[in-house]
């Protein structure tokens, strides 16, 4: 079946620009994440969502970054004002299970790479 | 708060050599952790992962990775190493209960084959 999708896979943004970022988990899944990975780390935790409900965005870096998933499946990832340290890959990963499903495997997108001039 | 480190940034070795990467992590409670790779382009894909039980486990592509908790490592072992597994492959960490099962990661070590 697909897998997760996301789109644009790159993005050139001016620095004060805002941006979306669109993920299309695997369909039913009800847990998606977010995760900002910089050049040459590992993936670092953004946001996650159970459904529609935005459970924990403990790993936004500020208030320019803004998550939904309205109707718990497509979820956008908005960077409004980006600065050149916004500048990542944004990772989306789908999970079928909802929160506590700590068994659940995470299914990762292909990831939309964000530069900001 | 967990963390993972891979000490090693970059590992090269021969094709059909053994491989080993390693993987220390830092977790209160009985970890969760998996092996994930990145190809160029591509999302992260899961190896392998170990919830509880036996301490070795097995993964796709001939991947093994064993559980160690007095040295709180889960090191990844293969074999014979192929050209197409040239990488990055990632540590993870993830939360017992809870928390909507997010990952922590390490940074990643590069695998290049030589052939």
């Amino acid at each position: 079946g697909a897998g997760v999708s996301q789109s644009p896979r790159y993005k050139v943004a001016k620095r004060g620009q805002d941006v979306a970022l669109r993920c299309d988990p695997i369909s039913g899944h009800v847990s998606l994440f977010w995760y900002q990975q910089a050049l040459g780390q590992g993936p670092e935790f953004l946001t996650y969502f159970q459904n529609e409900a935005q459970l924990d965005k403990s790993g936004l870096p500020s208030d320019r970054f803004f998550a939904e998933r309205p109707e718990g499946s497509v979820s956008t990832l908005k960077i409004q004002r980006t600065q050149q340290e916004d500048s990542a890959v944004y990772l989306c990963a789908s999970s079928p299970r909802g929160s506590g499903g700590a068994l659940d495997t995470q299914y990762f997108g292909p990831g939309t790479r964000l530069t900001v001039l | 708060a967990q963390s993972v480190t891979q000490p090693d940034i970059h590992i090269t070795v021969s094709e059909g050599a053994s491989l080993e990467l390693r993987c220390n992590y830092s977790y209160g409670a009985t970890p969760y952790l998996f092996w994930y790779v990145q190809s160029p382009g591509q999302g992260l894909q899961l190896l392998l992962k170990y919830f509880s039980g036996d301490t070795l486990v097995q993964g796709i592509k001939g991947f093994e990775a064993e559980f160690k908790r007095s040295q709180s490592s889960f090191n990844l072992r293969k074999p014979s190493v192929h050209w197409s597994d040239a990488a990055e492959y990632f540590c993870a960490v993830g939360p017992f209960t809870g928390g909507g099962n997010k990952l922590t990661f390490g940074t990643g070590t590069q695998l290049k084959v030589e052939l």
